[in-house]
């Protein structure tokens, strides 16, 4: 089945600063690679996701990449703001494992005023 | 409602006690997701329900481990006997389209 690996596993970014967490993934047939950003007490938010056809993807200040040569994705915040204190996961999923997710371990992020 | 609602916030249960936690998907999402996740760690999966299909149970760690639907709607997983090992907060997710999961707040389970 599908592995993913997540590093780091704690992150301290100076506020303004860029954050950038790298997970890979065992399975070729995976082809969906989203984040999820999961506040103290909350459920797992979806911030921003790609698919295998695409190289990268922004949205304002946070932007995925995807190598599929490699089996590794990114995930890069940029001008970091003390609410991005979270913890982030990266996950993957593919038709071959019907669709459900298997996530990393997940990064916390901590990002200081 | 908006979201997906899960009931209860927070259970804490005598070992031996059987639990059952319960998931309000978001209106016409066919697909459900139930995770576990222990103190400090990754998303585990559990079981997956999608429309009428059978469930993908793979994640199930033991047989004292259930779960049910009901059509589209409503889920509940139950585990029976539990153990201090099963403390961890259980996530229910929906989806429309089996991508773009929405989570629910979880149900924090300690079992004492």
């Amino acid at each position: 089945g599908e592995n993913v690996e997540q590093h780091p596993s704690t992150l301290s970014v100076q506020e303004g600063d860029s954050a950038v967490i790298k997970c890979t993934y065992s399975d070729s047939a995976s082809n969906y690679f989203p984040w999820y950003k999961q506040e103290l007490g909350k459920g797992p938010q979806l911030i921003i996701d790609i698919r295998s056809n695409v190289g990268e993807k922004k949205d304002q200040r946070i932007a995925v990449t995807l190598n599929k040569t490699a089996k590794h994705f990114s995930l890069h915040i940029t001008e970091t703001q003390p609410e991005d204190s979270a913890v982030y996961f990266c996950a993957a999923s593919g038709e071959a494992a019907g669709n459900k997710l298997t996530f990393g371990g997940g990064t916390r992020v901590l990002v200081k005023p | 409602g908006a979201g997906v609602s899960q009931s209860p916030s927070n259970k804490v249960t005598e070992k031996g006690k059987d639990v059952e936690l319960r998931c309000d998907p978001i209106s016409g999402h066919t697909a459900l997701y139930w995770y576990r996740q222990r103190l400090g760690q990754g998303l585990e999966f559990l079981i997956y329900f999608q429309g009428n299909s059978a469930p993908d149970k793979s994640g199930l760690p033991s047989d004292r481990f259930s779960a049910e639907r009901t059509g589209e709607s409503v889920s509940t997983l139950t585990i029976q006997r539990t153990q201090q090992e099963d403390s961890a907060v259980y996530l229910c997710a929906s989806s429309p389209t089996r991508r773009q999961y929405t989570f629910g707040s979880g149900t924090r389970l300690t079992v004492v």
